[in-house]
């Protein structure tokens, strides 16, 4: 199946720097992603839908002013977490979806996580 | 909200079969019954899907009921690197710009 990477793999930052994730389809072009957030021993929870060339849509009560997201090119997708406080610790999650594949059901494709430490 | 109910954890004999139930009383014509499993601290990996017919790949077996309001993922020889937590998800296949959304899930525990 397609790749999707993630980077960093995890980052431990102090209380009130930024942090920036990055999101890449290595093998095909992803007009959208989307990122998850998955706190300890819950589900996956969506944040929003990144679209190529155009803002993102967040889902209620996600902080569009705190969550960043970038989407500059058909690859590439950024999650920038400002001014961040422990409770933003998690595992972040982005994905994507090949629809030029193969296939035409659309399977969607993870990257492995960023676990995101803030002090 | 997750269309989807699962138990939340099953036990498993290493070398045995694991039966993963879920249930989609309300599935629309044109969803697919889709599932992901996720091992600690990675991200989702997907393993199979199907929409009416019952579907078998390198990973698993899906069997989907008639009437399509449940289905089983069945894993036919677990081994300890199945323990996960296994999501049951319907979506429209066709809609590669919609995201999964994810209930709670089995937690599996392949035991040796």
């Amino acid at each position: 199946g397609a790749v999707v990477s993630q980077h960093p793999s995890r980052v431990i930052c102090k209380s009130g720097t930024s942090v920036k994730i990055e999101c890449r389809s290595l093998d095909f072009q992803a007009t959208t992603m989307f990122w998850y957030r998955q706190f300890p021993k819950q589900s996956l929870m969506l944040m929003a839908t990144s679209n190529e060339g155009s803002k993102a849509t967040y889902e209620q009560g996600v902080e569009k002013d705190k969550f960043l997201i970038n989407h500059a090119s058909l690859t590439l997708s950024t999650l920038t977490v400002t001014s961040a406080h422990p409770e933003d610790s998690s595992f972040y999650i982005c994905s994507a979806t090949d629809v030029g594949g193969m296939s035409s059901y659309n399977e969607q494709f993870f990257g492995p996580g960023t676990r995101l430490t803030v002090l | 909200d997750a269309k989807t109910t699962q138990p939340t954890s099953m036990d498993c004999a290493e070398g045995r079969a694991a039966n993963l139930p879920c249930n989609h009383s309300t599935i629309s014509g044109n969803e697919y019954v889709y599932w992901y499993r996720q091992i600690h601290s990675q991200g989702p990996q997907y393993i199979i899907h199907g929409l009416k017919n019952n579907e078998t790949n390198e990973m698993a077996s899906l069997i989907i009921t008639e009437d399509r309001k449940s289905s089983t993922l069945i894993l036919p020889h677990a081994t300890l690197r199945d323990t996960a937590v296994y999501y049951c998800i319907v979506r429209v296949a066709s809609s590669g710009n919609t995201p999964l959304v994810f209930g709670k899930g089995t937690r599996l525990s392949v035991i040796a």
